[in-house]
């Protein structure tokens, strides 16, 4: 069976420092990945999506990057964070029809 | 651009039935999803329309009228469980079907 790990479940960070978010898929091959924000209450914003290795789509212009080193393997990166990178993210693959979320990071910025 | 319109809030009472709309605009069309979401929780999937009319599972359906660029969930025999996010999503056609994006979320609230 398919499962999605996705850490740190929560994190501090103070401003300016660097971030790194790892997700992995396991049980299934050449998924589209996906890293998604939510603010408190809010809908999910596409950030980065991948259809493949070393393919990265970037919706929302911002200090934010992502990578895809391996085929299951998604990360989401910044040099330096910002208050406003405060949220909750998720991490998700898509094959077929169904996207599977993994249980997302709570990234507070302080 | 892509975008998708759902209400921010709907009360109903338990064992009632409550429709969550949903009308989206994409430059490509490829299917229109629902999902849930308890709070602080990862979103589920609940159901899937690539073609126009009713897909039933369980207490719960899901509309598609492509034509109207519409759908809804229909959540049937409220029970207080069901008091959570609700959030549309299409899959564009373009950029090889990989893009997923979401609708800002209906919160729905179950009363006794």
């Amino acid at each position: 069976s398919q499962t999605i790990h996705q850490w740190p479940a929560t994190l501090v960070q103070p401003v300016g420092s660097p971030l790194s978010l790892e997700c992995t898929v396991e049980g299934t091959s050449n998924p589209n990945l996906y890293w998604y924000r939510q603010a408190a209450g809010r809908g999910l914003q596409l950030l980065f999506y991948s259809v493949g290795i070393g393919q990265i789509s970037s919706e929302v212009p911002q200090n934010l990057s992502a990578s895809r080193p391996q085929d299951r393997q998604f990360i989401l990166s910044s040099k330096k964070l910002l208050l406003s990178d405060s949220g909750f993210y998720l991490c998700a693959w898509k094959l077929g029809t169904e996207a599977f979320f993994g249980q997302g990071t709570r990234l507070t910025v302080v | 651009g892509q975008s998708l319109e759902q209400p921010s809030e709907v009360t109903a009472v338990e064992g009632a039935i409550v429709q969550i709309n949903c009308t989206y605009q994409t430059s490509g069309f490829y299917g229109l999803s629902w999902y849930q979401q308890h709070d602080g929780g990862a979103p589920t999937f609940l159901s899937y329309n690539a073609l126009d009319g009713l897909e039933e599972t369980g207490r719960f359906s899901s509309f598609l009228s492509r034509s109207d660029s519409y759908g809804y969930l229909l959540l049937q025999e409220l029970q207080m469980k069901d008091s959570a996010s609700y959030f549309c999503a299409v899959r564009d056609a373009n950029n090889q079907g990989g893009k997923l994006i979401f609708g800002q979320g209906t919160e729905l609230s179950v009363k006794p």
